[in-house]
């Protein structure tokens, strides 16, 4: 079955300092991975995906993630954090066992802080 | 394009009482969700539809149910709501894996 952890339910960090937000799957079928984005009292907004292809994918913000296969990770990573980037960050991988339904596994969430 | 709505973005209900959440969308999805998020559980999936008149159970479906009479619609009733279904709603709408999330309903049973 699908599954996605992501470690550390909280990362604080620096403005202007890297970010990495951690993410693994477990997938018995070729994922699709994703990242979402969830400022407060909002909604959830994509901020990248992962389906096939080049492994390095590029989002919004300035947020990229790798897919690397054979750690089975996808995390998410930004060079420098800005103040706009603190919210709550969501890792999930395709549930594509039992037919057609689209449906997505999300991970429990990361919340982000950046420190002036 | 408003994208996903939701209607209403708060309310609060008393145990045993009913009430039905409504999602919109207007980007001619073919698949939609119900999730509900708690704190420090993600997002769980309620109920889905892979198109209209169609729907099935997600991981938490129990004390919930749904209807998609309309494509463009998607209703999630609460029967007889109990503490344990306060929570923040959201309704998700996608023509694949990708999905466009609405607002989200703030809930509370007292």
């Amino acid at each position: 079955a699908q599954s996605v952890t992501q470690l550390g339910s909280h990362v604080s960090v620096s403005e202007g300092a890297l970010v990495l937000l951690r993410c693994n799957y477990s997938s018995s079928v070729p994922p699709y991975l994703f990242w979402y984005v969830q400022y407060p009292n909002q909604g959830l907004q994509l901020l990248l995906k992962y389906t096939t292809g080049a492994t390095l994918v590029k989002g919004i913000n300035g947020f990229e993630a790798e897919f690397k296969k054979s750690e089975t990770s996808f995390h998410l990573t930004k060079p420098s954090a800005h103040m706009s980037d603190a919210a709550e960050y969501f890792c999930a991988v395709s549930d594509r066992v039992g037919g057609a339904t689209n449906k997505l596994i999300f991970g429990t969430g990361t919340l982000l802080a950046v420190q002036p | 394009n408003a994208g996903v709505t939701q209607t209403p973005k708060f309310r609060v209900l008393k145990t045993g009482q009913s009430m039905t959440l409504l999602c919109a969308q207007d980007m001619n999805h073919e698949y939609m969700y119900w999730y509900r998020q708690d704190p420090g559980m993600g997002l769980r999936l309620i109920h889905y539809s892979v198109g209209e008149g169609t729907t099935a159970k997600g991981e938490v479906p129990d004390g919930y149910n749904v209807s998609r009479l309309k494509k463009q619609n998607f209703l999630l009733g609460l029967e007889s709501a109990a503490p344990s279904q306060t929570s923040v709603y959201f309704c998700a709408g996608g023509q694949t894996y990708e999905q466009y999330f609405g607002p989200g309903t703030r809930l509370t049973v007292t």
